[in-house]
């Protein structure tokens, strides 16, 4: 079966860079897209289509995706962006969610 | 602005059945595929079903295929979600998003959830 797989948690201090990874075999040739979710709430597109921004999301969010991962970078992270982050990607014609990261700001 | 307000969650039996709505204002409804996705309680997000932006594809995740169905009223910007045959393992909280323009892959915008309990 088709899984996406993600760390199941990143720690990170404020204003440093967090990376996030999204791993699967040949994941490159896909497109990925990640979600940031707080607790308590909807998810929030924040990366669509491996490295675009919506509108509205901050400049430190970046993504990439090559060879059989893509990443999720955060520069500059600040205590607003503790949440769980996931990416996800088409197979076929399912959706697919990586399992999650949480993401910690100490 | 765009709005997604789910309805219809709520407590039902093992082998019961439920419907979700949700209704979809401040964007042109009918031009976007639709999907559902859920999250267990303490889980992570889980994709259920999606549909076409005319109602003539609809797609579903192994878990729930042949006991839930998707559908859609272009006519007043509704979207549905018909879960029959409930089980224990359906426990979760109910989104409905909308995907980009053109079938592009990503949920654009998210409702704020809908839950659903199957308990006896």
């Amino acid at each position: 079966s088709y899984e996406l797989t993600q760390p199941p948690s990143v720690s990170v201090s404020p204003g440093q860079t967090a990376s996030i990874s999204c791993s699967r075999d040949k994941l490159g040739h896909q497109y990925v897209s990640w979600y940031q979710q707080k607790a308590g709430q909807s998810p929030v597109l924040v990366i669509y289509r491996d490295s675009n921004r919506p509108s509205g999301i901050p400049e430190r969010f970046s993504g990439s995706n090559s060879g059989n991962t893509a990443t999720l970078t955060i520069s500059g992270t600040q205590a607003l962006d503790e949440a769980d982050y996931y990416c996800q990607a088409w197979d076929s014609d399912t959706v697919v969610f990586g399992g999650g990261t949480k993401l910690t700001v100490l | 602005e765009v709005q997604l307000l789910e309805s219809g969650g709520g407590l039902v039996q093992p082998g019961g059945s439920l419907r979700l709505s949700c209704a979809a204002s401040g964007f042109a409804f009918s031009i976007y595929s639709m999907t559902w996705v859920r999250q267990a309680p303490g889980k992570g997000l889980e994709w259920v079903s999606g549909i076409s932006a005319n109602g003539f594809s609809t797609y579903y995740a192994d878990s729930v295929k042949g006991r839930f169905t998707i559908s859609r009223d272009n006519s007043n910007n509704m979207l549905y979600l018909q879960m029959d045959s409930l089980r224990l393992e359906d426990t979760a909280v109910y989104y409905c998003a909308k995907e980009g323009l053109g079938s592009s892959g990503y949920f654009e915008d998210w409702g704020q959830g809908a839950l659903v309990t199957v308990s006896s």
